[in-house]
């Protein structure tokens, strides 16, 4: 596609219950990031892919928080037992991943509302 | 010590005006400097970016300055326009080894009234 893509643009669920974030980057990008935006709140990084390399999770602010990428394409952001402060936008990002320091492009977002 | 200080959270200025927005970084170790903007309903995408090693970056109207000793970086818009009505993010990362894992403030509204 043109651009990185997320599904769904929003997402509401109940408090207790799993959700499964979507997101499939730009063709050739090895680089793929997911950040969190909070109302009021500036971007959150969550956690980091590159190539078959380990992810880097450093920034998954719990447990309840997974991510995994297949084929080195599309990734699945995963919250389980969802709480009403996981309510947030979620953006997935991705890069080519050859140099430091690149340009990244986001995809629109995930809107999750906790209820 | 990762956190990048924006300032200010707010900003309104009119048509024609300099938007001004800054921020402070703590970690001597960051060395890329992006800005990112913002649109209602879209991600941020990249608009402009600086190395430490010049004090000054200029493209079209846009402006990054850059003070190393102070540890701070600003954002200029010249001209302000409607258009540039967004929201506003700095950024910071470490470049050696760097997996582009930013750090970004707290992000700036900007409106600017016709």
């Amino acid at each position: 596609g043109a651009g990185v893509s997320q599904s769904p643009s929003n997402k509401v669920t109940e408090k207790g219950k799993d959700v499964e974030l979507r997101c499939d980057p730009i063709s050739g990008h090895t680089a793929l990031y997911w950040y969190r935006q909070s109302l009021g709140q500036g971007l959150e990084f969550l956690i980091y892919f590159q190539g078959n390399s380990a992810p880097d999770k450093s920034g998954l602010p719990s447990d309840r928080f997974s991510a995994e990428r297949t084929g080195g394409s599309v990734s699945t952001l995963t919250i389980q037992r969802t709480q009403q402060e996981d309510s947030a936008v979620y953006l997935c990002a991705s890069s080519f991943g050859r140099t430091a320091n690149e340009k990244l492009f986001f995809g629109s977002g995930t809107q999750l509302s906790v209820l | 010590q990762q956190q990048v200080k924006q300032s200010p959270q707010s900003l309104i200025v009119q048509k024609g005006g300099i938007s001004i927005i800054n921020c402070a970084y703590e970690n001597t170790a960051f060395d890329y400097f992006p800005w990112y903007q913002q649109f209602p309903g879209k991600g941020p995408a990249l608009l402009i970016a600086i190395r430490p090693d010049v004090s000054e970056k200029k493209e079209g109207r846009f402006t990054i300055s850059f003070n190393k000793s102070a540890k701070q970086f600003s954002l200029h818009i010249m001209d302000s326009q409607p258009g540039d009505s967004a929201t506003y993010f700095c950024a910071a990362s470490v470049a050696p080894g760097n997996t582009g894992k930013l750090i970004f403030g707290q992000g700036t509204t900007l409106q600017v009234k016709p």
